[in-house]
């Protein structure tokens, strides 16, 4: 069974670092792209970006180009997101998902959230 | 601001026809294919709906999709108490090189 399985929630103070974690089972962990998506407190899906695991080239929303950092550990099979500096609107549910086939929006499966809050 | 449109609500009596629209641009709907995710209250999104009228196994016929040109649809038919729920579009874009999100559309089982 493919699943994707997420670091549990964050709270953090604005100014502070964090690293998500995804880590991937089920299938061959380079064979597919992993995306990050974004969903604020009653908000709709953002597309934060996403990770090819076989040679780690990622590519960012430019919403969140240079704020946010996605990386991998094939050793693991675990992608990860990190801010170096967190703001109160970084506040959201973030998702991993893997995208079933390449050029397209087809997200499957999905992680199940990490919660992360941002608060002084 | 979404790059893809959905209208904010849908509802309808069990049993009832609701229809969702999601209207793109040539860089995103009009040249690629559509896909239809559920969020239930509480949980991450699940796909429902790929290559635009496609629905992966486990999902219900009451569910359909449709594209032309640069606008889709998500229709859902005998609705029933458990399709409340939260339903978003998306597409491949390529002028961003990524992927692009309706803002979702709450359908309510009145």
């Amino acid at each position: 069974e493919v699943q994707l399985v997420q670091s549990g929630a964050e709270v953090k103070k604005p100014g502070e670092s964090l690293r998500i974690s995804c880590k991937v089972s089920g299938y061959r962990f380079t064979t597919y792209w992993i995306n990050w998506v974004r969903q604020m407190p009653g908000k709709g899906l953002e597309w934060v970006g996403r990770i090819d695991p076989s040679d780690s080239y990622t590519k960012y929303s430019p919403s969140f180009q240079g704020h946010v950092s996605i990386s991998v550990d094939k050793s693991i099979s675990t992608v990860y997101l990190q801010w170096n500096t967190l703001k109160a609107s970084d506040t959201a549910t973030y998702y991993c998902a893997r995208i079933v086939v390449t050029g397209t929006g087809r997200f499957d499966p999905w992680g199940q959230g990490t919660p992360v809050t941002v608060s002084s | 601001q979404s790059v893809l449109t959905q209208p904010p609500s849908a509802s309808g009596t069990p049993g009832q026809r609701v229809t969702i629209s999601c209207s793109g641009s040539s860089s995103n709907i009009g040249n690629n294919d559509v896909c239809w995710y559920q969020q239930l209250p509480g949980t991450a999104p699940k796909l429902l709906m790929y290559r635009d009228d496609q629905r992966p196994s486990g999902v219900p016929d009451r569910f359909s999709g449709s594209k032309s040109g640069t606008s889709a649809s998500l229709a859902i038919s005998g609705l029933r108490s458990e399709d409340e729920a939260d339903y978003y579009c998306a597409a491949w874009d390529d002028s961003l090189s990524g992927v692009v999100f309706g803002g979702g559309t709450k359908v309510t089982v009145l």
